[in-house]
């Protein structure tokens, strides 16, 4: 069955420090990925997202995800975390271009916290 | 631009009574999804419409949920009677046709059957 993981539920980083959110995908096939970020009381907002091509994605906001095939994972990375980063972030996977439907499957979110 | 409105933001019902959600999608996207997100969960996707008809609605649980969009514009999703296990946020997303991978939410319901 096609599915997403994301293996830590919560994490915690300084403000300034760098962050890592971890994603592992199982499908048949390479599939679309993305990462959204949900603010408290807001609704999701698309981060990045990745087809094919360059395995390395710039988003919004200073995010950027790395694709490993050989790995099944899609890890979304900052450099220096803002305290205004603080959210719950979901990685999520769409069947490609030869896999078939058009429904996006989320992992169950990673609470990111911010220590000032 | 717009985005995707949803009303209300927060209900409070009992068990065994009905609710209603409404969704306004992007003025121009004729791809409409309704998503139910369990705390501590991602979002599940209960129903997906393609202008008024229905693409998948595999995962709705049809003996109390219902959800319409008769005009191709907005939606409304209907739970009728609840349970307790439907506590949840039920968040309306939309896209422009073929371009599933470029969906836009709202903000979300909340709701919460006691």
């Amino acid at each position: 069955a096609q599915s997403v993981t994301q293996p830590d539920i919560h994490i915690t980083v300084s403000e300034g420090a760098s962050l890592e959110l971890r994603c592992n995908y199982s499908y048949g096939a390479t599939p679309y990925l993305f990462w959204y970020v949900q603010s408290p009381g807001q609704g999701l907002q698309l981060l990045l997202k990745y087809f094919s091509g360059d395995t390395l994605v710039q988003g919004i906001k200073g995010f950027e995800a790395e694709f490993k095939r050989s790995q099944s994972s899609f890890n979304l990375r900052k450099p220096s975390v803002h305290w205004s980063d603080a959210a719950e972030y979901f990685c999520a996977a769409k069947a490609g271009v030869t896999g078939g439907g058009n429904k996006l499957t989320f992992g169950t979110g990673t609470q990111l916290k911010v220590e000032l | 631009e717009a985005g995707v409105a949803q009303s209300p933001r927060y209900k409070i019902i009992e068990k065994r009574q009905s609710v209603a959600f409404w969704c306004n999608p992007i003025s121009g996207h004729a791809t409409l999804y309704w998503y139910q997100q369990i705390l501590g969960q991602g979002p599940k996707l209960l129903i997906q419409f393609q202008n008024n008809g229905v693409v998948d609605d595999s995962q709705l649980p049809k003996d109390r949920f219902s959800a319409e969009r008769l005009k191709g514009v907005d939606s409304t999703l209907k739970i009728q009677p609840a349970k307790l296990e439907d506590s949840a946020v039920y968040l309306c997303a939309s896209s422009r046709s073929g371009r599933a991978y470029e969906q836009y939410f709202g903000p979300g319901t909340r709701l919460t059957v006691t």
